[in-house]
C-alpha cells in the first residue's frame, strides 16, 4: 500500500511569489491534513479537508489556503510569500477518529 | 480547541537505562492520545495511541504510555533506552468532536552510549 506522499521535496521560492504543494492520501482515507513545521516551533495547525469541504483551520493568515480534489488528494497554497514561511510543510491523511495520521515525508519550502 | 504541553525540550538519557517523555493534555471531552516520533529530514511515524480500555498501550519499538485521566497525563516510556531512539518525540490530542489533532511542541530524545 502506497503512503501519503507529498510533491515536491524542496522548494525554493522568493519572497512574494505563492507555492503550490500536493499531497496524495492513502487509499481509502478522505480526510487530509496540514502541518507547519518550522524551526523551533513543532507541528502547527494549518487545515483540514475531508470529503472536498475545509473542515477546520488554524491560526494562520488568509494566504494560506488549499483545496481537496474528489479523487482526495490536496493542495495547499501559500500567497504573498514571507521569509517566515519557511518551513517543513507535513500532510496527513485518516481514515477516521479513532485512527492515528499516516504522515508523509513534507515538502522543505524555503523562501529567499 | 485541545492542547497539548510537553514540558521538557529535551531528554538525555543512557544506553540501557529507563526512559520517560512526558506530556500533559487539554480537552473538552474524552481524549484520544496519541505519540509520534521524528528522525532527520522525515514525516512523523505513529508510535501508538490511547482511545479506550486499558490505561497501560503498548506500540512499536519497545515504546509504552501510561493514560493517567486525573493528571490528564500521557507520559511515553520504556524500559531500556537503545541509541537508535534519539529522535524528536510528539504528543498529540485529538477531540472527536472536531476530529483535528493538536500536536505538542515535541521533546529531543538524546541517547548516550
Amino acid at each position: 500500500e502506497a503512503g501519503v506522499t507529498q510533491s515536491p521535496t524542496h522548494l525554493i521560492k522568493t519572497r512574494g511569489q505563492q507555492a503550490t504543494l500536493r499531497c496524495s492520501p492513502i487509499s481509502g482515507h478522505t480526510s487530509v491534513y496540514w502541518y507547519q513545521q518550522a524551526l523551533g516551533l513543532g507541528l502547527q495547525f494549518l487545515l483540514w479537508y475531508d470529503e472536498g469541504e475545509e473542515r477546520n483551520r488554524g491560526n494562520f493568515p488568509p494566504r494560506f489556503s488549499g483545496r481537496q480534489f474528489p479523487n482526495y488528494s490536496s493542495e495547499l497554497n501559500v500567497n504573498a510569500l514571507e521569509l517566515e514561511d519557511s518551513a517543513l510543510y507535513l500532510c496527513a491523511s485518516s481514515f477516521g477518529a479513532n485512527y492515528g495520521y499516516t504522515f508523509g515525508s513534507g515538502t522543505r519550502l524555503t523562501v529567499v | 480547541a485541545q492542547s497539548v504541553a510537553q514540558p521538557e525540550d529535551q531528554v538525555n538519557v543512557a544506553e540501557g537505562n529507563p526512559l520517560t517523555v512526558k506530556c500533559t493534555y487539554s480537552v473538552s471531552g474524552n481524549p484520544y492520545l496519541f505519540w509520534y516520533v521524528q528522525y532527520p529530514n522525515r514525516g512523523l511515524q505513529f508510535l501508538l495511541k490511547y482511545i479506550t480500555g486499558d490505561n497501560l498501550v503498548k506500540g512499536s519499538y519497545g515504546f509504552e504510555a501510561e493514560f493517567n485521566k486525573s493528571q490528564t497525563s500521557f507520559h511515553l516510556k520504556k524500559p531500556s533506552a537503545l541509541v537508535s531512539d534519539s529522535a524528536l518525540y510528539f504528543c498529540a490530542v485529538r477531540d472527536p468532536n472536531n476530529n483535528d489533532m493538536r500536536f505538542g511542541a515535541g521533546t529531543r530524545l538524546t541517547v548516550k552510549p
